[in-house]
């Protein structure tokens, strides 16, 4: 099947850095792709659409001058966590689905473990 | 609202075991419905997806069942083994586009024992 992968899979950093995550569909392109935050033993919560070549939507009460969103190229879209802070620990996972499909297989990517100290 | 809905949250049974994991959605409009089995610490992993037209699908020991009427869906695990221990996320997608967005159930965490 198609892979989704992404960097860093865990990151430390401090209260006030900014951590760039990145989504990566291996072996088809994605225009549209998709971020999700999950805390322990809760379901994945959408954060935002990524679409390649334009702004991303956010969803309600995610803030996007916190959380940016740049979708470069038709296999990359990058999630950057501004100003991180404690609460933001979390596990970030993007998706991408595969077009061609109907419906389209949505894949996931393995999740990027960050811990803000 | 939106909403997915499974149950059990939790459970534990003995390997060889089956069991049927349950599913109900408010979701409107419906286009298809996805299991997914997610590991800890890993990202979710496809088992199945039904339109609104399919009754049944299965993958292996895995078999899912939807009612679009009642707005029901299940996942039948046939001889559970040790690595079926994970949740199981019952997912439902308003459209059959690339850019519909998905509604998570909050799953349902299966622990297999010896």
């Amino acid at each position: 099947g198609a892979v989704v992968s992404q960097h860093p899979s865990r990151v430390i950093c401090k209260s006030g850095t900014s951590v760039k995550i990145e989504c990566r569909s291996l072996d088809f392109q994605a225009t549209t792709m998709f971020w999700y935050r999950q805390f322990p033993k809760q379901s994945l919560m959408l954060m935002a659409t990524s679409n390649e070549g334009s702004k991303a939507t956010y969803e309600q009460g995610v803030e996007k001058d916190k959380f940016l969103i740049n979708h470069a190229s038709l296999t990359l879209s990058t999630l950057t966590v501004t100003s991180a802070h404690p609460e933001d620990s979390s596990f970030y996972i993007c998706s991408a689905p595969q077009p061609g499909q109907s419906p389209p297989e949505q894949y996931f990517g393995p999740g990027t473990r960050l811990t803000v100290t | 609202k939106n909403q997915v809905e499974q149950s059990p949250q939790s459970l534990i049974i003995l390997e060889g075991k089956n069991c049927t994991l349950q599913c109900n959605y408010t979701v409107s409009p419906f286009s298809n419905l996805r299991w997914y089995k997610q590991d800890t610490g890993r990202g979710p992993v496809s088992l199945t997806i039904m339109t609104f037209s399919e009754n049944t699908k299965s993958n292996g020991r895995y078999t899912a069942t939807l009612d679009a009427d009642t707005k029901q869906s299940s996942l039948h695990i046939t001889a559970s083994q040790l690595s079926d221990s994970a949740s199981y996320i019952c997912v439902v997608s308003p459209n059959t586009g690339t850019a519909s967005k998905l509604t998570f159930g909050t799953g349902t965490r299966l622990q297999v024992t010896l």
